[in-house]
């Protein structure tokens, strides 16, 4: 089975300096797809990035940006030019590419953002 | 307008009673999804269905009752609800292929007293 494993409960980060989150990840499988989402205390999920594990390029999306590991399973997210409104729980998520899979969650990282 | 919607965004019950959850998508996805986050955030998925076809039936009590008019819906119905029931219930859909990110509904808190 599949497990998604995120080691730091809690993070903090002052304000405008830059910040990463880690994940690993378990599986057998050689294809898949890897996710952050952001949820702030609105509880709305919000998906911050996503990375294909076929492609070697990590993805990026304005400040958001991935360090994927596919040998060593591990898909950590960086945040640059930490803001207030990036304060939230973000959650690393797995699924596999195939038919209309579940994604599995880690436990979350809550990150607070030091004015 | 909004993508994936719930309704209600709060429940509060007392143990015994039948409630349901309805949510609605128009994004036009094929695949809808009913997740459940606990007291610690946990987030796990409970049922999916893909064009009003049951496909992930996870490890639930049979109290727990989806259903799925048309694609665009996606209802819980609890039976008999119990404490630990109380949790955030989250909606969220996806589509084929390069559109197979899930996107999330507002969510659900459902308190049980």
């Amino acid at each position: 089975a599949q497990t998604v494993t995120q080691s730091q409960p809690e993070m903090s980060v002052q304000e405008a300096e830059t910040v990463t989150l880690s994940c690993t990840y378990d599986t057998s499988e050689s294809d898949y797809y890897l996710f952050w989402y952001k949820q702030p205390p609105s509880r709305q999920m919000i998906l911050v990035i996503r990375q294909e594990a076929y492609k070697q390029q990590n993805a990026t999306e304005n400040r958001f940006s991935v360090n994927f590991q596919k040998a060593a399973k591990s898909f950590s997210l960086k945040i640059s030019d930490s803001q207030l409104g990036d304060a939230a729980m973000y959650f690393c998520a797995y699924r596999i590419p195939f038919g209309n899979e579940k994604l599995t969650f880690g436990t979350g990282t809550r990150l607070t953002i030091i004015p | 307008d909004t993508a994936v919607s719930q309704t209600p965004k709060y429940l509060v019950t007392q143990m015994g009673n039948d409630k349901s959850i309805k949510c609605e998508q128009n994004l036009g996805h094929d695949t809808m999804y009913w997740y459940k986050q606990d007291s610690k955030k946990f987030l796990k998925i409970m049922f999916s269905y893909n064009n009003k076809e049951l496909i992930i039936n996870e490890t639930v009590p049979n109290r727990f009752s989806p259903k799925s008019p048309d694609k665009a819906h996606l209802n819980l119905h609890i039976n008999s609800l119990e404490l630990g029931d109380s949790a955030v219930y989250f909606c969220a859909s996806s589509g084929q292929g390069v559109h197979y990110e899930q996107y999330f509904g507002p969510g659900t808190r459902l308190t049980v007293t």
